[in-house]
């Protein structure tokens, strides 16, 4: 079976840093995303991890641990305009698979 | 990367009838997806939509009540067969271009049931 866990809502302040948690179990691994979802419009990538570690890329980062199971997408310098769901998604075997998508986290961002 | 519309955006619709909802790329990509998001919800797999084949679909989600085709590389239709209210919901297209990391959206049907 295929579970992955994220918090249903978080706040946070303008110009602060916040963490969103995702834990997954799955059959399989090849892959963890991170997309962002503005309300009323398509989900757009805003990270990939498939290696421990750490991948920064501007304001926002993404972690893996593999063997945890366990992800997070650090969000730095908050704006308003961060203010969407963020959704982790799981890839679980070789190829062309589809995305396996949590629940979504909804951040609202406030002054 | 992929450049993905759907027709319609929007629509409403009455109990019992059908809509086909088109989606169309701007480049040959392999593989083509149906998705399924419900309000306040994350997105569901409805199925992989195979060119000139059957589609593979998820548990949950069968041919006669989604019903796919796929023409060719570029374009593929799903169709919400006799609708109720419980089928409202954002239906969205998706492609894999350029590699395994680079899965793509399209902006979404919003489908109203009454």
């Amino acid at each position: 079976g295929q579970n992955i866990d994220q918090p249903t809502e978080m706040t946070a302040t303008e110009g602060a840093i916040v963490q969103i948690n995702c834990t997954y179990q799955t059959s399989g691994f090849n892959g963890l995303f991170w997309y962002q979802q503005h309300a009323g419009e398509a989900p757009t990538f805003l990270s990939y991890n498939v290696l421990d570690g750490l991948e920064e890329k501007g304001r926002f980062s993404s972690f893996l641990s593999r063997s945890k199971g366990y992800s997070y997408l650090l969000l730095k310098e908050l704006q308003m305009k961060d203010s969407a769901s963020y959704l982790c998604a799981v890839r679980d075997a070789r190829g062309n698979t589809p995305l396996v998508f949590g629940k979504g986290t909804r951040l609202s961002v406030i002054a | 990367s992929a450049v993905i519309s759907q027709k319609p955006s929007r629509d409403i619709c009455q109990r019992g009838t059908s809509l086909t909802i088109q989606c169309q790329v701007d480049s040959q990509v392999t593989m083509m997806f149906w998705y399924r998001q419900q309000p306040g919800q994350s997105l569901t797999l409805i199925a992989t939509a195979n060119q000139g084949s059957e589609a593979t679909y998820e548990s949950g989600f069968v041919i006669d009540k989604f019903p796919i085709s796929r023409p060719n590389l570029t374009f593929s239709t799903l169709t919400v067969s006799n609708m109720s209210p419980e089928d409202s919901s954002i239906y969205l297209c998706s492609v894999l271009a350029g590699g395994p990391r680079e899965q793509y959206f399209g902006p979404g049907t919003r489908l109203t049931v009454t």
